[in-house]
This record gives C-alpha cells, sequence and structure tokens, in this order.
C-alpha cells in the first residue's frame, strides 16, 4: 500500500524547535521529491517545503525560510522537517505529500498537528 | 508568485446537480493545474492533474478544462460524498506551488 505517514506534532511553546517525520511506504522512495504542506486551523493549503529525490535541492516558502528545514534520509525512506524559532502564526496541521509523475502532489499523509502558544 | 483566485468562495447545491468550479492563474501556468477534494477532518486528494488527467480512481463524473490562466473543475451529477472544498494548484512556476483559497461544496 502506497502510503506516507506524519508524526511528531504537538504543543510547543513560542521560539522553541519541534521536528517532524514522514515515513513512506508502499513505493520508491527516491525516486520521488516529496513536500510539506500545511494548514492552520480553518485555512486553505500553504506550501512550506520541498526536497528532491536525491535531497541536493531544496526550496522553501518566504515564511519559513531560515527557520525551517527539510531534509531526507532514502536509505530509511524517511523525510523530516526541522523547524526552529516557532511562532504562533506556524500553528497548523502539516502534511507530507509526494510529488507524482505528473508533477502535483498525489500521495498525501493524514497530517500532523503543530501548536505554537504560550 | 502566481496567485491561484478560486470562485466562488461557496457553492451550495443539491445531490444529482452539476457544479462548476473555477480557478484563475495571475500568469500563464500552461497545464500545469491540479486540483484536490478535502473533506472536514481528512487531507486532501489529488482529483486531476494536467488541467484535465483524471487521477487514478476519480469518477469519470469529475472532469478539468482550461489552460493558460483559466480553469474548470465540473462535477456532473453531483454525489452525497462530493460535497467537500476543492482547491486548485499550480505546479509549473515554482517556488512557490501555490494553492487557490479554495471552494466549499455545500448542501443545498
Amino acid at each position: 500500500q502506497v502510503q506516507v505517514v506524519e508524526s511528531g506534532g504537538g504543543v510547543v511553546q513560542p521560539w522553541r524547535s519541534l521536528t517532524l517525520s514522514c515515513a513512506a511506504s508502499g513505493f520508491t522512495f527516491s525516486w520521488h521529491s516529496m513536500h510539506w504542506v500545511r494548514q492552520a486551523p480553518g485555512k486553505g493549503l500553504e506550501w512550506v517545503a520541498v526536497v528532491s529525490s536525491d535531497g541536493r535541492n531544496k526550496y522553501y516558502a518566504d515564511s519559513v525560510k531560515v527557520r525551517f528545514t527539510i531534509s531526507r534520509d532514502n536509505s530509511k525512506n524517511t523525510l523530516s522537517l526541522e523547524m526552529n524559532s516557532l511562532r504562533p502564526e506556524d500553528t497548523a496541521v502539516y502534511y507530507c505529500a509526494r510529488e507524482g509523475a505528473y508533477r502535483s502532489f498525489d500521495i498525501w499523509g493524514q497530517g500532523t498537528m503543530v501548536t505554537v502558544s504560550s | 508568485e502566481i496567485v491561484m483566485t478560486q470562485s466562488p468562495a461557496t457553492l451550495s447545491v443539491s445531490p444529482g446537480e452539476r457544479v462548476t468550479l473555477s480557478c484563475r492563474a495571475s500568469q500563464s501556468v500552461r497545464d500545469k493545474l491540479a486540483w484536490y477534494q478535502q473533506k472536514p477532518g481528512q487531507a486532501p486528494r489529488l482529483l486531476i492533474s494536467g488541467a484535465s488527467t483524471r487521477a487514478t480512481g476519480i469518477p469519470a463524473r469529475f472532469s478539468g478544462s482550461g489552460s493558460g490562466t483559466e480553469f474548470t473543475l465540473t462535477i456532473t451529477g453531483l454525489q452525497s460524498e462530493d460535497f467537500a472544498v476543492y482547491y486548485c494548484q499550480q505546479y509549473d512556476n515554482w517556488p512557490p506551488w501555490t494553492f487557490g483559497q479554495g471552494t466549499k461544496v455545500e448542501i443545498k
């Protein structure tokens, strides 16, 4: 079964750090670019970051640049998002998504909730 | 950054009706346009990529059209399970990948 499963969310204080993980299975992980997309409560979808299939190329939304770091371990089929200097506006459900053959996001995880609050 | 604008924000429709959702890009994205469906408490699901190609397992009542800056998602014969929020997304000019704000299809 092709799937991705996020973990690592929780409640964190402003300015603290948190790392999210995404475990992939059922497909050749190393063939696909992988993305993080977030959704604030009651809001729409916001793209956060992407890492290329080989891990060499990474891009970030301006809202998280410098603070967040995306990485992957193709030997373990895992994707990570290290989030530093968290702000209340980073509160959201974070989804891991696979970039498919047509470059759209064809596989999504169930999401992990991150709440930034004192 | 390409801005994606969806209209209307909300559509109130009855089961069995035909529904048309619109998505406009602030500049041409060619046919690099996807549609996603999201139900409450669930992750988004890919419906359409390449503006008009249905994803695996998506029923034929969902169809996409358009190119350049104007796109449409049509649902023919709306079923109860189709009440959801629909998002368009461009993947032509990145970063960033950008989504529309969504159209909610609700029961009339």
